[in-house]
């Protein structure tokens, strides 16, 4: 059971920036947004996470809805090092026994020149 | 600050041969978890360690795979009579505690023969 539905795919332009969505319906009030990346044949990447409030940080921005069940990772002037497969996983807060993360298909993010 | 290590980056093995894989967690993190990935899937968890401690191998399978993570030394996955569908690309993560970020490292990429 699938708790984040992203899109498979989406393409972006280098130097432009690249939004990429993320639903999560049903999200609980005590669990995270977490985003990672894997770029091609590396370990995932963490990105960036967030509870209520938008988040930002050298890599990118998190913007979450005011309901919380979806969100939006920007990276602000996406560059071709940028393409990868792009995960958006929620995860319990401050709770320790939920340190599963569940990596889906995510969403293939290709940065075109 | 090092990242998470692994060795060895690439493993091959015959059937039949055991393969041990390597995990050093950053430094300060005494958490660490060993996540498994098929080709063209997503990472599945496999096992959850402390410092000399099982806390959860629900995702391993049930003969031939072992965790350890000793009170010195680095963390160890060992796969025993290897099979070809344990050819996989393993990684590990690390994190300070069981509810903060897990960060990973670059995996091990086992191919059985």
């Amino acid at each position: 059971d699938a708790k984040t539905t992203q899109p498979t795919s989406m393409d972006c332009a280098e130097g432009r920036a690249a939004n990429l969505p993320c639903n999560h319906s049903t999200i609980s009030g005590n669990e995270y947004v977490y985003w990672y990346r894997q770029i091609h044949s590396q370990g995932p990447q963490y990105i960036i996470h967030g509870l209520k409030n938008n988040e930002t940080n050298e890599m990118a921005s998190l913007i979450i809805t005011e309901d919380r069940k979806s969100s939006t990772l920007i990276l602000p002037h996406a560059t071709l090092r940028d393409t990868a497969v792009y995960y958006c996983i929620v995860r319990v807060a401050f709770e320790a026994n939920d340190y599963k993360l569940s990596f889906g298909a995510g969403t293939t993010v290709t940065v075109r020149a | 600050n090092a990242g998470v290590m692994q060795n060895p980056r690439h493993l091959v093995r015959r059937r039949g041969q055991e393969a041990r894989l390597r995990c050093s967690p950053m430094k300060g993190h005494s958490h660490v978890y060993w996540y498994r990935q098929l080709p063209e899937e997503g990472l599945k968890f496999m096992v959850y360690l402390q410092k000399e401690n099982i806390i959860d191998e629900s995702g391993m399978p049930k003969e031939r795979f072992s965790a350890e993570f000793p009170k010195e030394g680095p963390s160890i996955l060992r796969i025993q009579q290897v099979v070809r569908g344990d050819s996989a690309a393993y990684f590990c993560a690390s994190s300070p505690s069981a509810t903060e970020t897990q960060y990973f490292g670059p995996g091990t990429r086992l191919l059985v023969l």
